[in-house]
């Protein structure tokens, strides 16, 4: 079974261009979780999303970002514009829906605004 | 608001030997979920170990065990037989049903030859 895929690995943009990451959870998994890890702020929760539907967007930031799940096996976190304070590794996490406690992680995409 | 402390930020071992790594939380829910994540230098969360609250039992995982003190809200992990593979930073994490993880600042392991 192919994990959690996260797409771009890397991105390099310069200060003020729109940012898209995307996210393909796990097939049958109904949750789907927005993480950012930075160095002063370690791992937070941006969003999540159950069956589609946004549950808990209390994480976002600021009104440059913003995330949708149009269907069950794709989501992305839009950054518009970006800031170089928004450069951290941004993860997509999973989980199924009996319990759905535990969390499996993609790659992670490594983002630098300049 | 729930908590995650990991007091050790930085430890070490020998290969082969036995480290233990600190956690405690914070919650006033009797009902929720521990993990330890490792985070290896490729920066992929890898799932190493949960526990159920409500289990008594430690969990095991091969190498890798538990000490989870419900009333003293403290979660260790064990590596025993350390091997070079298991450097990395390792996370402890709080959960509680379908919500997000809480996750502790991280101990960075390093193992030597």
């Amino acid at each position: 079974d192919a994990g959690v895929i996260q797409s771009p690995r890397h991105e390099v943009t310069e200060m003020g261009q729109e940012v898209t990451l995307r996210c393909k959870p796990i097939s049958g998994h109904d949750y789907l979780f927005w993480y950012r890890q930075t160095m002063m702020r370690g791992l937070e929760l941006l969003i999540y999303f159950n069956n589609n539907v946004p549950i808990d967007d209390s994480g976002m930031p600021e009104d440059r970002f913003s995330a949708k799940m149009p269907n069950a096996s794709f989501s992305t976190l839009k950054i518009q514009p970006s800031e170089p304070r928004d450069s951290a590794v941004y993860f997509c996490a999973s989980s199924p829906p009996t319990g759905g406690e535990t969390q499996y992680f993609g790659p992670g995409t490594r983002l630098l605004v300049l | 608001a729930q908590t995650v402390t990991q007091s050790q930020p930085e430890m070490s071992v020998q290969e082969a030997e036995t480290v233990t790594l600190s956690c405690t939380y914070d919650t006033s829910e009797s009902d929720y979920y521990l993990f330890w994540y490792k985070q290896p230098p490729s920066r992929q969360m890898i799932l190493v170990i949960r526990q159920e609250a409500y289990k008594q039992q430690n969990a095991t995982e091969n190498r890798f065990s538990v000490n989870f003190q419900k009333a003293a809200k403290s979660f260790s992990l064990k590596i025993s037989d350390s091997q070079l593979g298991d450097a990395a930073m390792y996370f402890c994490a709080y959960g509680r049903g379908a919500q997000k993880l809480v996750f502790g600042q991280g101990t960075r392991l390093t193992i030597n030859p």
